[in-house]
């Protein structure tokens, strides 16, 4: 009964390679979220959506696509793949008035 | 822009002692949150507390307290009688109020307990 899953937990993957990481929520929340945590454990806002609509798209480059087929899912697919890339990728929700964003686990993506 | 300062790149602990742990922000809004949160070595982020800027009276969550002064824009962690388990980084983080609204973290605080 996780509350905001993520998969998978852990990717490698060769440059140039187009990935996705999958992310759901079960706790019924209106907003989610893409968070990146870099190699200094750095942790930046990357995209927000909410009811499936986008809210904050940061300056990210455009290789990385946010899809939220519904309002429970919001998926990441990056095109071309560099070595930059590899960071540890964090989905989160949180309530439309609610304050807490509840983080998934988290995806460790290394590009070689 | 709103940012979040952690002056302190790692801190250690004797287990059973008290922790503070600093943090200050910079924001012109007067509606916002504060929270602190935990990263374990399994990275998982685990909140810890929150705190509403309207509210005066400091958040209390068991062991772990924060120290808001609102006019000095600071927000410091206070963990009593530490644990091995609370041994981790320590993120604290602004989010604006409304909905949708983006955290905006710290650098972090590496915490480490010794035995």
């Amino acid at each position: 009964d996780t509350a905001v899953s993520q998969t998978p937990k852990y990717l490698v993957t060769q440059m140039g390679n187009d990935k996705s990481i999958k992310c759901e929520q079960n706790l019924g929340h209106d907003t989610m979220y893409w968070y990146k945590q870099d190699s200094k454990k750095f942790l930046k806002i990357m995209f927000s959506y909410n009811n499936k609509e986008l809210i904050i798209n940061e300056t990210v480059p455009n290789r990385f696509s946010p899809k939220s087929p519904d309002k429970a899912h919001l998926n990441l697919h990056i095109n071309s793949l560099e070595l930059g890339d590899s960071a540890v990728y964090f989905c989160a929700s949180s309530r439309n008035r609610g304050p807490e964003a509840f983080f998934g686990q988290g995806t460790r993506l290394t590009v070689v | 822009a709103q940012t979040v300062t952690q002056s302190q790149p790692e801190m250690s602990v004797q287990e059973a002692e008290t922790v503070t742990l600093s943090c200050t922000y910079d924001t012109s809004e007067s509606d916002y949150y504060l929270f602190w949160y935990k990263q374990p070595p399994s990275r998982q982020m685990i909140l810890v507390i929150r705190q509403e800027a309207y509210k005066q009276q400091n958040a209390t969550e068991n062991r772990f307290s924060v120290n808001f002064q609102k006019a000095a824009k600071s927000f410091s962690l206070k963990i009593s009688d530490s644990q091995l388990g609370d041994a981790a980084m320590y993120f604290c983080a602004y989010r604006s109020a409304g909905y949708g609204n983006k955290l905006v973290f710290g650098a972090g605080t590496i915490l480490r307990v010794k035995s």
